[in-house]
């Protein structure tokens, strides 16, 4: 069983919707949870980390920790053009800090 | 300008022509990793560097060697590259681990015939 299980879509949707990205982990060690986005041949940028279960919010972007469930989620509202992109959920923290492990990565595109 | 910063951008070699892919980072980061991105497969960590002369492996180390000397370089090696490692590598580095923050470079799209 893979440590990070992602959907890869593709994801297509019209602008302005609210997109649902979402990844099941295996391992309960894990204590960090990020999500990148990835525009096409660019390296990946961190958009947002969670420490443990909870919600975090940034501008049109929220992400959410269910331990209990090993399921974390990042929610885009009002999508733009702008954030087509690939979406990586990478988790870390587990037998140590240099190790960060990726989902594969789901591919959004925002039709205007 | 804070970077991590991968040479060669493109490259294309022969089987068994040893190489390396040179990764450097101006943020004073401790931590240093690479990785190799494919499609289906998403991004698979290789090995990983906790600071100067401390590295582990990452879950697909096998056919490469890394070295972190310098606290900036962290350089990935392909001793006898085979076709199988053509793909798309990212290094990336952190402040105090991958756990937070990761600063991703470029890309090194790597083409072994």
């Amino acid at each position: 069983q893979k440590e990070v299980e992602q959907d890869p879509g593709p994801l297509s949707v019209p602008e302005g919707a609210i997109v649902s990205l979402n990844c099941t982990y295996s391992n309960s060690a894990f204590q960090y949870f990020m999500w990148y986005r990835q525009y096409s041949r660019k390296g990946p940028e961190l958009l947002m980390y969670t420490y443990s279960s909870g919600n975090k919010e940034d501008g049109r972007f929220t992400a959410q920790v269910d331990k209990s469930s090993k399921y974390i989620s990042l929610f885009i509202r009002d999508s733009q053009p702008s954030d087509s992109a690939t979406y990586l959920c990478a988790i870390a923290g587990g037998t140590s800090y240099g190790k960060l492990t990726f989902g594969q990565g789901t591919i959004l595109t925002v039709h205007p | 300008e804070a970077q991590v910063t991968q040479n060669p951008r493109y490259l294309i070699t022969v089987t068994g022509k040893k190489l390396t892919v040179t990764c450097s980072q101006n943020m004073n980061h401790e931590y240093m990793s690479w990785y190799r991105q494919d499609p289906g497969l998403g991004l698979r960590q290789i090995y990983y560097s906790m600071n100067v002369e401390v590295t582990d492996k990452g879950d697909v180390p096998e056919g490469y060697k890394v070295s972190r000397k310098e606290k900036r370089n962290f350089p990935l090696i392909l001793e006898s590259p085979s076709p199988n490692q053509t793909s798309l590598y990212f290094c990336a580095s952190g402040k105090q681990g991958m756990n937070t923050e990761a600063f991703f470079g470029q890309g090194t799209r790597l083409t072994v015939v």
